[in-house]
Formats: C-alpha cells, structure tokens, sequence
C-alpha cells in the first residue's frame, strides 16, 4: 500500500512565523503535489514537483515555497505565516504517468493566529 | 483554465436508494478521471477511475464517461448511511497536473 505521511495532523503559529510543512512518500512516486483546502473553494494547489530538485508554481504559490531535496520528501514552507494561510494542507503524491491517480497525505490542519 | 464542475449539494437520499453525482470538465485533452471520497476531517482517498467512454462498475459504484459531452458522473446504489460524504471528481489531462472539482457533498438519510 501507498503510504503517504504528513508531519503534523494540527498545528498552530503565530502571525509572521515561518512555517515548514512536510510530507513523505513511501512508493518512490516521481510526482509530489502541496494542496490546500477550503470550505467553498475545493482543492487548490500551491506548488508540485515532478523530480528531485524540481518545482512547479500551481495555482496559489504566493507566500509559500517548497524544496525537495530527495524523492521521497516534499517540504512545503510559508516564509511569513498570516492568518489567510489558515488551512488544511494535503500533500499528494503520483507516479506521473497518464492515468495514474494521486495518493493523499492525512492532511495537516494549519491555524495561523 | 482547465475546469471541473460539480454541483455542491447537498445531496440527500433514504438508505437503499440510488445517489447520482455529476462532474462536467472543460478540457477535451484530459485523458483519466477518478471520483474521491472524502469524509469530513479526512483526507481524500479514491473509490473510482475510468479512462474509457461507458460504464465501469465497482461494487455498489459505477462511474460513467462521455468524453463527448465532457461529462463523468458516479452512481451508488443501495446507498448506506457510511456512504455520508463529500464525493470529489478528479481529472488528469497530462499525467502530472490534477483537476479537482469543488465536491458534492451527501448525506444518506436512513
């Protein structure tokens, strides 16, 4: 089985803090993605990376960074935390290929105070 | 922008009754598409794919695909009160990037 893991299932900063998010995946996926979710407006992805050392802006990537230094890891970073980056983050990870599907993390819920 | 639409509900059906969830896509390249269930506080996690037009049945699911009309939807019959959440439709153009809809969200009565 595919396991994806997330750092933290809750976590809770103040304004101006940074922030680091990860996620780990199991299945040696090429593919990593960083989502976050709102009541309203689904899934939104910030950032994805397709290879180590890679990344791709996705939707929503202002405020937020990412680095994956190996394959397995995919860290997501909020430089300066502000209360609009209140969220649940779900990391996802897929083999890349056509018609392959996305594994999701636990999901990490983010409360910016 | 590539788009994926689905009406946000709620959706409420008696147990044993059959929901129907609808999902239309606007980008005609996208080759896979998946139907995710998602309980509140939960993580997504998949129930269907389909790749090919017609039906592909599972169990008490079925997703149905018409690339023509850019449309998949998911049945559930003999719905269960644990069948009672947010049911996301997915679509994969390239095989890097995902679309995910809003989700519907059903609530099965018993």
């Amino acid at each position: 089985d595919v396991k994806v893991t997330q750092s933290s299932r809750y976590l809770v900063k103040r304004t101006g803090e940074k922030v680091f998010l990860e996620c780990v995946q199991d299945m040696d996926h090429e593919n990593m993605f960083w989502y976050r979710q709102d009541p309203g407006l689904g899934l939104r992805l910030i950032y994805f990376s397709y290879d180590v050392k890679m990344k791709e802006k996705g939707d929503i990537p202002e405020g937020y960074s990412v680095s994956r230094e190996k394959k397995e890891r995919f860290s997501l970073i909020l430089e300066s935390a502000s209360t609009n980056q209140t969220s649940m983050y779900l990391c996802a990870s897929s083999w890349g290929l056509a018609g392959d599907t996305q594994y999701f993390g636990p999901g990490t819920r983010l409360t910016v105070l | 922008q590539k788009e994926v639409e689905q009406n946000s509900g709620p959706l409420s059906v008696p147990e044993g009754a059959i929901a129907s969830l609808n999902c239309t896509y606007s980008d005609r390249g996208s080759q896979s598409f998946f139907w995710y269930r998602q309980y509140s506080g939960k993580s997504p996690e998949l129930i269907m794919f389909i790749y090919s037009n017609g039906d592909k049945e599972d169990g008490r699911f079925t997703a149905q695909l018409n690339k023509a009309s850019q449309y998949v939807s998911l049945l559930i019959r003999d719905s269960q009160p644990s069948d009672s959440a947010t049911y996301l439709c997915a679509v994969n153009a390239n095989g890097n990037q995902f679309y995910f809809g809003t989700g519907t969200s059903l609530t099965v009565i018993p």
